[in-house]
């Protein structure tokens, strides 16, 4: 079974300023995926980045990255130059070759001050 | 291309009353999700389609929801009869396939459910 574990609830950061957003996962397959997602206040689920088992580079996208560090199975989720519109639920999920289902954490909640 | 919809985007009814939503995936997607998402918390899937054949339905409440994907596009998911604790936010998501670790899920905007 997968199981994935984001420990902050809550996190605030000044516009302009970088933040990092943790995740930690398990999973016993080898083969597997993982998903960082965006959910405003108007709660639409939206797709940020993807970073796979096998993937030797860390995956960004514009101002998204992923430290994705394996051998403490963690995959967390960094957001440079924060922008107001960056205030929403972030969930972290993971998917692998056996479970096929993408399994969600608990989300961490961020608001960028101006 | 046009997204993933959901209706009705709202739904308030009473306990013990039924209540049925709908969801057209992306163009082209086989696999077709339902999450439920409570207050507060991350989504949990309900239901997983591969075009019309359920794939895993293992948590889905079968005493009382049941989901269709007609044709292997359109689905619909049914709750029947309401309590107060499926009160949460549906979400209809879908993508290329299932067999794929590294295709992402598109999600709808979902249907908030208020059962009072």
């Amino acid at each position: 079974a997968q199981k994935i574990t984001q420990t902050q609830p809550g996190m605030f950061v000044q516009e302009k300023e970088a933040v990092t957003l943790d995740c930690t996962y398990d999973t016993s397959d080898q083969s597997y995926g993982l998903f960082w997602y965006k959910q405003p206040s108007s709660g639409e689920m939206i797709f940020l980045i993807y970073q796979g088992s096998y993937d030797e580079q860390n995956a960004t996208e514009g101002r998204y990255s992923l430290n994705f560090q394996k051998a403490r199975k963690s995959a967390n989720l960094v957001i440079s130059a924060s922008q107001l519109g960056d205030s929403a639920m972030y969930f972290c999920a993971s998917r692998s070759g056996s479970a096929r289902q993408l399994t969600f954490g608990s989300g961490t909640q961020l608001t960028v001050l101006p | 291309e046009a997204g993933v919809a959901q209706s009705p985007r709202y739904k308030i009814i009473e306990k013990r009353q039924s209540v049925a939503f709908w969801c057209n995936p992306i163009s082209g997607h086989a696999t077709l999700y339902w999450y439920q998402q409570i207050l507060g918390q991350g989504p949990k899937l309900l239901i997983q389609f591969q075009n019309n054949g359920v794939v895993d339905d293992s948590q889905l409440p079968k005493d009382r929801f049941s989901a269709e994907r007609l044709k292997g596009v359109d689905s619909t998911l049914k709750i029947q009869p309401a309590k107060l604790e499926d009160s949460a936010v549906y979400l209809c998501a879908s993508s290329l396939t299932v067999d794929r670790v590294n295709s992402p899920l598109h999600f709808g905007n979902g249907t908030r459910l208020t059962v009072t």
